[in-house]
Parts: C-alpha cells; sequence; structure tokens
C-alpha cells in the first residue's frame, strides 16, 4: 500500500499568512495526487487535482505543485474561510490512500 | 444540480448488519464508478471501497474484506454498501462519493455527499 505523510499535522498561521502543507509518498505516484478541503461537520472538497490543477470555482489563491513523491499544497494569502482540515489523496493505485491530515488553525 | 444522498445509518450492535445507501441524481450514474470513504469519529479519511461504473469491479481497503460489499443498482441510481459482522472500529461517517472523470475508477473525488453516521456500539 502507498502511504501518505503529511507535514505538518497541525498549524497555527494568522490572516494574510502564507501557508505551506507538504505530502510525501511512500513510493512515486507520478502526479495521481489531489488535496482536499474539509470543514467541521462537512464533506470533503476538491481543491487541486493532478498534484496541480485547480478545481473549477477553488480561489486562485490556493496552489499545488510536485511529482513523484513529494508534493506540497500552498496558500497564498490566509483567508479566514481557509481555516479547516487538508488533505491529500493518491490515486496512482488500489487501495486509495489519504494522508493524516493537517489541521489549520488560526493563530 | 450533482447531489449525492447516502442513508441507512444509525445504531448497530457488534456484530449486526447494515446496509447503506447512496441516491445519484443529476448526472448520468451508470457512466461513473463510484466509492465509499468513512472518517472515524475525530479522525481523518479511510477509503473504503469502489465499484466500476458497470459494476464488474470492485475494490476494497483490507480492514473490510470478506465482511463489506458494494454494489450498484444502475436502474435506480443507487449505490449501494452491505456491512456485516460489524465491530466498533467500523463506528464512522460513511461517505459516498463520485470521480470526477467518467468511466474511471482512479480518478479525483467530486462530488461528496453529506455522510451518514453508522456506530457500532451494545
Amino acid at each position: 500500500d502507498i502511504q501518505l505523510t503529511q507535514s505538518p499535522s497541525f498549524l497555527s498561521a494568522s490572516i494574510g499568512d502564507r501557508v505551506i502543507i507538504t505530502c510525501r509518498a511512500s513510493q512515486g505516484i507520478t502526479s495521481f495526487l489531489a488535496w482536499y478541503q474539509q470543514k467541521p461537520g462537512k464533506a470533503p472538497k476538491l481543491l487541486i487535482f493532478a498534484a496541480s490543477t485547480l478545481q473549477s470555482g477553488v480561489p486562485s489563491r490556493f496552489s499545488g505543485s510536485g511529482s513523484g513523491t513529494e508534493f506540497t499544497l500552498t496558500i497564498s494569502s490566509l483567508q479566514p474561510e481557509d481555516f479547516a482540515t487538508y488533505y491529500c489523496q493518491q490515486l496512482n493505485s488500489y487501495p486509495i490512500t489519504f494522508g493524516q491530515g493537517t489541521r489549520l488553525e488560526i493563530k | 444540480q450533482v447531489q449525492l444522498v447516502e442513508s441507512g445509518g444509525g445504531v448497530v450492535q457488534p456484530g449486526r448488519s447494515l446496509r447503506l445507501s447512496c441516491a445519484a441524481s443529476g448526472f448520468t450514474f451508470n457512466n461513473y464508478a463510484m466509492h465509499w470513504v468513512r472518517q472515524a469519529p475525530g479522525k481523518g479519511l479511510e477509503w473504503v471501497a469502489g465499484l466500476s461504473y458497470d459494476g464488474s469491479n470492485k475494490n476494497y481497503v483490507d480492514s473490510v474484506k470478506g465482511r463489506f460489499t458494494v454494489s450498484r443498482d444502475n436502474s435506480k441510481n443507487t449505490l449501494y454498501l452491505q456491512m456485516n459482522s460489524l465491530t466498533a472500529e467500523d463506528t464512522a461517517v460513511y461517505y459516498c462519493a463520485r470521480p470526477k472523470a467518467i468511466a474511471v475508477a482512479l480518478n479525483w473525488f467530486d462530488p461528496w455527499g453529506q455522510g451518514t453516521l453508522v456506530t457500532v456500539s451494545s
């Protein structure tokens, strides 16, 4: 199984900050990686797919990069609505796996 | 609009069974693979099962193999998850999710349903 490790697991930041979340895969997955945002009591929402493609309707302050085993999600200038938990997901092979999540909180 | 609505959750005793449903609308259901994902209280996301658009190919996470069965009725635009021999470790919110691309199972999930809570407790 492909393991995904996100860092950090918890992040405290301020409005306007630039934030980077990393996702490392235990083996190469080319660009078969997605990022999701989840708010309490809600279903996850697709932000980025194919490692770097912004989902329609997602603000351009979100961006993704990487390939192979190392990926990043960047939020260029944090807004109040961005405080949530973020997950990476690999779709290179079964079983589909998710990272453990990064909880982003207001400092 | 595209919509997924789960139902069938509830409280069930250990060792018993439960069947979840996911009603799809707003898209051509039989063109898409479908998946189930769960989230234990306060925990992260765990993919549970996936099913091809025609029901011919099924995949499961190891922890549910032999106990859970994913199926679909394309005439009713509905996805199912039959869960047998339930344990406390199966307690979670269960989401159904559709891949973004037609006919491709290994594809990013969009949209997701709102989830249905399954609680396994005596």
